[in-house]
C-alpha cells in the first residue's frame, strides 16, 4: 500500500480487557511514531521507534501501555487492563529518515472506545 | 517543556474573506514548525513547513521569532478549506530522530 495502514479502524472493549493495535508503516520507513488523540485535543506523542529500537517511550501514560516493533517494520501498541480514560484515537506515523525534516506520514488511526 | 498554542478552537469565515489561524510556541532554540491539516473523513496530512517557505493551496505561514508565532494565512478562503488545522513543532533527539508536539487544533469553517 502507499500509505500507513492501521488496524482495526474501530475497537470497542470492556474496561479491564487487553487490546492490541497494529500499524503497518510505509515500506522502508525507518522511523515510527505512536500518538494518542483524545476528543477535542491535538495528537500527543506516546513513543518512537527507529527500526526495531524503541528510542523514546516517555509519552506512554502508564506501565499498562506497551509498544513493540520486533522486526523494524510492523508495530503493535498494546494496552493492558484498559480504563475508560484510554478511550481515544491512536495514530501511527512513519518517516523515511533518522534525523531530517522529512515529514511524518499518518495513518487513519484506531478509534478505541472503552465501555 | 516545548508547547504549541492555538488560541482559537473554532474559526468561521465567509468564502472569499481572508483567514488567519494563530499559532504560538514556547521559545527554545531554533524552532522548526509545521502546519498539518485534517479534512473531513481523511487522515492527518502535512500542509506546509516553515523551512520550505512555500505556498500550498494558497496558504502561507511565516515564522516570527520575536513574537514566537507561526500564523497560517490565506487571502481568500474557499469552502474546500474547511478542515481541522494543527500547528506542530518538531523536537530533535540529537542524531537519532525527532517527534512532533501538536497544538490543540483550530476547526476552520468557510461558509458560502
Amino acid at each position: 500500500g502507499a500509505g500507513v495502514s492501521q488496524s482495526p479502524r474501530y475497537k470497542v472493549a470492556k474496561r479491564g480487557q487487553d487490546v492490541a493495535l497494529r500499524c503497518d508503516p510505509i515500506s522502508g520507513h525507518v522511523s515510527l511514531f505512536w500518538y494518542q488523540q483524545a476528543l477535542g485535543q491535538g495528537p500527543e506523542f506516546l513513543t518512537y521507534f527507529q527500526n526495531e529500537a524503541q528510542l523514546d517511550k516517555s509519552g506512554l501514560p502508564s506501565d499498562r501501555f506497551f509498544a513493540e516493533r520486533p522486526e523494524g517494520s510492523v508495530s503493535t501498541l498494546k494496552i493492558q487492563r484498559t480504563q475508560q480514560e484510554d478511550s481515544a484515537v491512536y495514530l501511527c506515523a512513519s518517516s523515511s529518515a533518522r534525523r531530517s525534516n522529512q515529514p511524518q506520514h499518518f495513518g487513519d488511526g484506531t478509534r478505541l472506545s472503552i465501555l | 517543556a516545548q508547547r504549541v498554542t492555538q488560541p482559537e478552537k473554532l474559526l468561521s469565515v465567509f468564502k472569499g474573506a481572508p483567514v488567519e489561524l494563530k499559532c504560538n510556541y514556547s521559545y527554545s532554540g531554533s524552532p522548526e514548525l509545521f502546519w498539518y491539516v485534517q479534512y473531513s473523513r481523511q487522515r492527518l496530512q502535512l500542509l506546509l513547513r516553515h523551512i520550505s517557505r512555500e505556498s500550498i493551496k494558497g496558504f502561507t505561514a511565516d515564522l516570527n521569532k520575536g513574537e514566537t508565532s507561526f500564523h497560517l494565512k490565506k487571502p481568500f478562503a474557499q469552502e474546500e478549506d474547511s478542515a481541522m488545522y494543527y500547528c506542530a513543532r518538531i523536537r530533535w533527539y540529537g542524531t537519532s530522530g525527532s517527534r512532533l508536539t501538536f497544538g490543540e487544533g483550530t476547526q476552520l469553517t468557510v461558509n458560502p
